[in-house]
């Protein structure tokens, strides 16, 4: 049983398009992230949403816009795709009322922008 | 603001000997620490955190950390390597309330097994 799934794994496109990223939990978390991982394999958190709520949003340009529709999925849209955002995109969840519980990863989407 | 750094880019090892990844932290307040792994075209795997408590935390596949105050450290060690321990490790940190949302990452070390 797949705890956090991301659909799709890969995606290849071309600059200028709009693309979305799907991200579902089945974990029963009440809050959900995306982190970008460059090519240097560094990781950086997006977003954050706790109960369908934006509580962390980093210096991320606003071409990138997620949307949770409920506790169990947040999505990720972006317009305008570039060059730069070529990276792994990865969803995670985790529980805030227990502070001591990880993060959860899906196994990300590997992004292409030509 | 917390953060982590891991000071190796890489660490090699034969198989069969000590492995150990360094992390050092940078926090104020209570430090909430973990290791995560990375293995080729998967997402993170949890390995192990240190909330409170004992210093030296186990973890997943025998992997463990020691934790210390005194050093502002939290390696990862596994007395004997495997092969399939090669990958790439996180060491990160969770911000203090109320951005405890928030888990940094370290910029990884890659590890690799020798045979």
């Amino acid at each position: 049983d797949t705890a956090v799934s991301q659909t799709p794994k890969y995606l290849v496109t071309q600059m200028g398009n709009d693309k979305s990223i799907k991200c579902e939990q089945n974990l029963g978390h009440d809050t959900m992230y995306w982190y970008k991982q460059d090519s240097k394999k560094f990781l950086k958190i997006m977003f954050s949403y706790n109960n369908k709520e934006l509580i962390i949003n980093e210096t991320v340009p606003n071409r990138f816009s997620p949307k949770s529709p409920d506790k169990a999925h947040l999505n990720l849209h972006i317009n305008s795709l570039e060059l730069g955002d070529s990276a792994v995109y990865f969803c995670a969840s985790s529980q805030r009322t227990d502070y001591n519980s990880p993060l959860h990863f899906g196994n990300g989407t590997r992004l292409t922008v030509t | 603001a917390q953060s982590v750094a891991q000071p190796e880019d890489q660490v090699n090892v034969a198989e069969g000997n000590p492995l150990t990844v360094k992390c050092t932290y940078s926090v104020s307040g209570n430090p909430y620490l973990f290791w995560y792994v990375q293995y080729p075209n998967r997402g993170l795997q949890f390995l192990l955190k240190y909330i409170t408590g004992d210093n030296l935390v186990k973890g997943s596949y025998g992997f463990e950390a020691e934790f210390n105050k005194s050093q502002t450290s939290f390696h990862l060690k596994k007395p004997s390597a495997l092969v399939s321990d090669s990958a790439l490790y996180f060491c990160a940190v969770r911000d203090p309330p109320p951005n405890d949302y928030k888990l940094s990452f370290g910029a990884g070390t890659t590890v690799t097994v020798r045979a």
